[in-house]
C-alpha cells in the first residue's frame, strides 16, 4: 500500500473486555514495530517483528498484551481484559528490514479509550 | 538504564523567530539518533537522523541538529519558523547493543504564533 494503514483509527470499549488493533505495513517492509504514546508521556516501545518472528517482545507491559504476524505482513496486537491505562494511542511502523538507522514509516495511530 | 530527555513540553515561539529544541539522552555507549514530527491528525514522519560522519545534520523543512558527544545532547534547531511548523517533535535515540529498539523521549510541542 501507498502507507502504513491501521485501524480501527478509535476504539472505545469498556474495562475488561478484549481488542484487536490491526496494522497494515508498506508492502515489501519486513521489519513491523508497535509503539505506545500514552497522554503527556513519550512514545513506548512494545514489540517488533523480523518477517513473522518476533525477536523482542521486551517491551510489552504485561501477559494481557500480545502481537502477531502472519505471512509477513498484517500485524493484530490483542490486549485481553482490557484496563483503564491501557488507553493510549497505539503506534505501528514499518521498514524494509530491521537494522540501526532504517527509515521508519509510521501509522496514524489507534487511538484506544477504556473506559 | 538508557533515557532520553526532553525537558521542554512546550515552546511557544512567534513566526520568523529562531527555535532550539532540546534532547538529551543517558548513555556512553554508541547511538543513532533520529528527530520525528507529529503534525496534527497525522501519523509520525522521520525529519532528520545521524547515524556517524558530520555532526551537524540537515534535516527536511529547514531543520538541522548538532550531535554533541560530550554533552549526549542532539538539539534541533531551525532559524526562521513557519505557522506550518506548529506540531509535536520527538527525540528517538538507538542504544548500541538494543535490538534496533528505538527509545523516544517525551515529545516536545511546538507552537508558532502570529
Amino acid at each position: 500500500g501507498a502507507g502504513v494503514s491501521q485501524s480501527p483509527s478509535n476504539k472505545v470499549t469498556e474495562k475488561g473486555k478484549d481488542v484487536e488493533l490491526r496494522c497494515d505495513p508498506i508492502s515489501g517492509h519486513t521489519a513491523l514495530y508497535w509503539y505506545r504514546q500514552s497522554l503527556g508521556q513519550g512514545l513506548e516501545f512494545l514489540i517488533y517483528f523480523q518477517g513473522n518472528s518476533a525477536p523482542d517482545k521486551s517491551g510489552l507491559p504485561s501477559d494481557r498484551f500480545s502481537a502477531e504476524r502472519t505471512g509477513g505482513s498484517v500485524s493484530t496486537l490483542t490486549i485481553q481484559r482490557t484496563q483503564q491505562e491501557d488507553s493510549a494511542v497505539y503506534l505501528c511502523a514499518s521498514s524494509l528490514a530491521a537494522g540501526s538507522g532504517e527509515k521508519l514509516f509510521f501509522g496514524s495511530g489507534t487511538q484506544l479509550s477504556v473506559l | 538504564a538508557q533515557s532520553v530527555t526532553q525537558l521542554d513540553s512546550q515552546v511557544p515561539v512567534f513566526e520568523e523567530a529562531p527555535v532550539e529544541l532540546r534532547c538529551n539522552y543517558s548513555s556512553s555507549v554508541s547511538v543513532y539518533l533520529f528527530w520525528y514530527v507529529q503534525y496534527p491528525n497525522q501519523g509520525l514522519q522521520l525529519l532528520l537522523k545521524y547515524l556517524s560522519g558530520s555532526t551537524l545534520v540537515k534535516g527536511i523543512n529547514g531543520f538541522e541538529a548538532e550531535f554533541n558527544k560530550s554533552q549526549t545532547s542532539f538539539h534541533l534547531r531551525k532559524p526562521s519558523v513557519h505557522i506550518s511548523d506548529t506540531a509535536e517533535y520527538f527525540c528517538a535515540v538507538i542504544f548500541s547493543g538494543s535490538a534496533r529498539q528505538l527509545t523516544f523521549g517525551s515529545g516536545t510541542q511546538l507552537t508558532v504564533l502570529p
